[in-house]
């Protein structure tokens, strides 16, 4: 059984970078079938898609967030991650990592618990 | 970018109703797309996925059908588990996008 689970500060200050890192257990981040994404939900909200990984490093991220985010992963440690700059209270939201599937509609099928992630002063 | 409509934004059932949930797509998205449900507090689960398979241990209450722009998620007869928020996902080329979701509150 797939298991993912975010790690990192909950708290981040206005104009600092958010840090995260998800840990995957139970299956090798480097199978060629699956990619490995940042999913976020503000409070209340809808979901936003951040971008995701493959194990050989490329990558895809949201256009409205493309100049503000990396994602990467360390197959050595079977963990990805995600580094979002110049944050504001906009970026306020639980961010999930998950896992999803290389081929048809890119569904996802493994997520992390989620972690909420406050920017404030 | 391929923008997905999801309606209502609240459907407000009794269990042993049907539920028929609707997506759209901006351009068509061939059968690229996925449901998922989500219940407060959870992350969200994976229902159907290329428009139509259900998901590894999803009941058979839940089907997707559609392609192109125009998708259905539809709960044959709602069980009171079934009230939550689903939300519908697409993939074109590289980029993925989720609808803002459809709430299925009991009346």
């Amino acid at each position: 059984q797939v298991q993912l689970q975010e790690s990192g500060p909950g708290l981040v200050k206005p104009s600092q970078t958010l840090s995260l890192t998800c840990t995957v257990s139970g299956g090798s981040i480097s199978s060629g079938d699956y990619y490995w994404s940042w999913i976020r939900q503000p409070p209340g909200k809808g979901l936003e898609w951040i971008g995701y990984i493959y194990y050989s490093g490329s990558t895809y991220y949201n256009p409205s967030l493309k100049s503000r985010v990396t994602i990467s992963v360390d197959t050595s440690k079977n963990q990805f991650s995600l580094k979002l700059s110049s944050v504001t209270a906009a970026d306020t939201a639980v961010y999930y990592c998950a896992r999803g599937s290389y081929s048809g509609s890119y569904d996802v099928d493994y997520w992390g618990q989620g972690t909420l992630v406050t920017v404030s002063s | 970018e391929i923008v997905l409509t999801q309606s209502p934004a609240t459907l407000s059932l009794s269990p042993g109703e049907r539920a028929t949930l609707s997506c759209r797509a901006s351009q068509s998205v061939s059968s690229y797309l996925a449901w998922y449900q989500q219940k407060p507090g959870q992350a969200p689960r994976l229902l159907i996925y290329d428009a139509s398979n259900r998901a590894t241990g999803i009941p058979a209450r839940f089907s997707g059908s559609g392609s192109g722009t125009d998708f259905t998620l539809t709960i044959s007869s709602l069980e009171p588990e079934d009230f939550a928020v689903y939300y519908c996902q697409q993939r074109s080329n590289w980029r993925v996008t989720f609808g803002q979701g459809t709430r299925l509150e009991i009346k």
